[in-house]
């Protein structure tokens, strides 16, 4: 059964930094693009980022480029995502997703983690 | 950035209906169109990916349709388990972007 569990979420102050980690398993991870999406309080799903099966490429939402970076660890079937200077409007949880598919276009998310709450505040 | 409109934003049906979302895009993004389900507190599910094929396990009622920049979702026969906030999903191109969601309340 594929499974996705994050971790390292929590209250943080703002300008501080946060690193979210997002254990694979039931699934080869190698072979997948993976994904955080987030989702604030009360509101819709927003795209964080992506990196390709072999780390080679990776993409950002505007809204967390140059803040945030996203990286994997293929034999500890591992998915990170570093948050530096975190704001108020970061605040969220966190999904770790999996590409839907391992060929191209296979951008569709599934399966899901469970998500991490990420607080910003002083 | 490709913006995905949804709508309606909400919906009160009641079991046994026929639900239908439509989702439009700024822009084309040929088939590369998904859909998910949303309980609340819960992430969300995968229901079809590639405008309109069914995820594995995803009952037959739930169907989709479109390509270009007009995309359908539809229930053929609302169940009390579909309530939820439904979303649709462009992966054409970067960034990827969603759709606002569509809350489907059961009557």
């Amino acid at each position: 059964q594929m499974q996705l569990v994050e971790s390292g979420g929590g209250v943080v102050q703002p300008g501080r930094s946060l690193r979210l980690s997002c254990a694979a398993s039931g699934f080869t991870f190698i072979s997948y693009g993976m994904h955080w999406v987030r989702q604030a309080p009360g509101k819709g799903l927003e795209w964080v980022a992506l990196i390709s099966y072999d780390g080679r490429n990776i993409y950002y939402a505007d809204s967390v480029k140059g803040r945030f970076t996203i990286s994997r660890d293929n034999p500890r079937d591992t998915l990170y995502l570093q948050m530096n200077s975190l704001r108020a409007e970061d605040t969220a949880v966190y999904y770790c997703v999996r590409s839907g598919g391992s060929g191209s276009s296979t951008n569709w998310f599934d399966p899901w983690g469970q998500g991490i709450l990420v607080t910003v505040s002083s | 950035d490709i913006q995905m409109t949804q709508s309606p934003s909400s919906l009160s049906a009641s079991v046994g209906d026929r639900v239908t979302i439509t989702c439009r895009a700024s822009q084309g993004v040929s088939s590369w169109l998904a859909w998910y389900q949303q309980k609340p507190e819960k992430a969300p599910k995968s229901l079809i990916y590639a405008a309109s094929r069914l995820q594995n396990g995803v009952p037959s009622r739930f169907s989709g349709s479109g390509s270009g920049t007009d995309f359908t979702l539809t229930i053929s026969s609302l169940q009390p388990e579909d309530f939820g906030t439904y979303y649709c999903q462009q992966y054409n191109s970067y960034p990827l972007t969603f759709g606002g969601g569509t809350k489907v309340e059961i009557k």
